[in-house]
């Protein structure tokens, strides 16, 4: 069974600091590797999907990576803004099949103005 | 608006109650899902469809029913509610690999 651990669980930063998020899984057989974003009271946004044939991934500000041997991804914010305050999720997907997400249980992430 | 759209957003229950949290979505997905989140806790799949009249459960399908009757439409039922079941509920669809998610579902068992 796919366990999906996220580390730190909380992180206050200053604004401006560049920062790594990290996501560990368990399973190699991961199919993607998904970071959504949510907001307190709103669902999930999704930031940036790795299939487990690529090693990253680039939108903006964000770069996630992934490294199937060890188990491990993770998700660098560069340049961090107080808007980016907000709890990241990790999810795994296996394949060959119609199963769902695994999700961590978030890194809460507060940007100090 | 294109998108998952939850109803309602809140709703408090008392135990051996029965309701339905509805899902609808109009992006024409066929795959549809049903998450749970408890605190300190990740998200479990309850629920999922690949497509109209098909249905499967996930990790934790005790306590809920679904049914797939067309492709917008994705219930949730609980036939009676506990305690435990209290939770915020989200409804996610998927064409490809991207997710959808609704707003989610505040639920109170009490």
């Amino acid at each position: 069974k796919q366990e999906v651990t996220q580390i730190p669980a909380a992180l206050s930063v200053p604004e401006g600091e560049n920062l790594v998020l990290n996501c560990s899984f368990t399973d190699s057989a991961i199919y993607n590797l998904q970071w959504f974003r949510q907001d307190p009271g709103k669902g999930l946004t999704s930031l940036l999907l790795i299939q487990s044939s690529q090693r990253e991934q680039t939108s903006g500000r964000l770069n996630a990576s992934l490294d199937k041997s060890s188990g491990r991804s993770t998700l660098y914010i560069a340049a961090s803004q107080p808007g980016d305050s907000a709890t990241y999720l990790c999810a795994g997907r296996r394949g060959g099949g119609a199963d769902g997400l695994t999700f961590g249980k978030g890194t809460h992430l507060i940007i100090q103005p | 608006n294109a998108g998952v759209t939850q109803t309602p957003k809140f709703q408090v229950l008392k135990t051996g109650q029965s309701m339905t949290l509805q899902c609808a979505q109009d992006m024409n997905h066929e795959y549809m899902s049903w998450y749970r989140q408890d605190p300190g806790m990740g998200l479990r799949l309850i629920h999922y469809s690949v497509g109209a009249g098909i249905t499967d459960q996930g990790e934790v399908p005790n306590g809920y029913n679904v049914s797939r009757s067309t492709t917008e439409d994705f219930p949730l039922r609980l036939l009676s509610a506990a305690p435990s079941q209290t939770s915020v509920y989200f409804c996610a669809s998927k064409q490809g690999q991207g997710y959808t998610f609704g707003s989610g579902t505040r639920l109170t068992v009490v």
